[in-house]
């Protein structure tokens, strides 16, 4: 199966710092990339869709400014927490999808990462 | 009415039975379906993609109903290690970003 890496596995940080969290699809190209957040004993939650080239696209609620995203290569995309505050503190996942431009059932099976556990002082 | 909904459990069966989850969607031009497998502290992975025709992987039996709207899953002989929460997923249907239910947790018990 399609495998995907996040870089680094887990981080402890001050607060105020900014933290970068790499998303890499290995041996596909994806196109898109989707990053959640999960709380403890929560569901996953959408954060944001990462495009390759362009903006990405955020969910309600999800400040664009503190989450940056760069999607700069079709087989890398980054997420930068800003100015990281206790409450940022979660499991941060990213998602990829192998992307044939065909169609098929294929196309859309999510790939995750093994996430990223940040711990915000 | 959520997009996609799970009973969020707990299931707690023994070993050896078996146990079936159900997950509703809402939206009838979805397209794609799936459910995955997520252990405590660690990423969801792909358990099965569901077609309509329905899929059977070893112990696991998945089938999707579209006239009413849901998939299901469906565990034999339920073994310790199937202890996890099933998250389904359900994409298409005019948008691309897969939607997550909130997932149904299993414990196999001795």
């Amino acid at each position: 199966g399609a495998v995907v890496s996040q870089h680094p596995s887990w981080v402890i940080c001050k607060s105020g710092t900014s933290v970068k969290i790499e998303c890499r699809s290995l041996d596909f190209q994806a196109t898109t990339m989707f990053w959640y957040r999960q709380f403890p004993k929560q569901s996953l939650m959408l954060m944001a869709t990462s495009n390759e080239g362009s903006k990405a696209t955020y969910e309600q609620g999800v400040e664009k400014d503190k989450f940056l995203i760069n999607h700069a290569s079709l087989t890398l995309s980054t997420l930068t927490v800003t100015s990281a505050h206790p409450e940022d503190s979660s499991f941060y996942i990213c998602s990829a999808s192998p992307f044939s431009g065909g169609g098929g059932r294929s196309t859309d099976t999510q790939y995750f990462g093994p996430g990223t556990r940040l711990t915000v002082l | 009415r959520k997009e996609v909904e799970q009973d969020p459990g707990p299931f707690n069966v023994p070993e050896g039975a078996t146990v079936a989850f159900n997950c509703t969607y809402s939206n009838s031009a979805s397209q794609s379906f799936f459910w995955y497998r997520q252990d405590c502290r660690k990423e969801p992975k792909l358990l099965m993609s569901v077609y309509s025709s329905g899929n059977e992987d070893g112990r696991f039996t998945a089938q999707l109903n579209r006239a009413s709207q849901y998939i299901s899953l469906l565990i034999r002989d339920s073994k310790l290690s199937d202890s996890a929460t099933y998250l389904c997923v359900v994409n298409g249907g005019g948008s691309y970003i897969p939607t997550f239910g909130r997932g149904t947790s299993l414990i196999v018990h001795p």
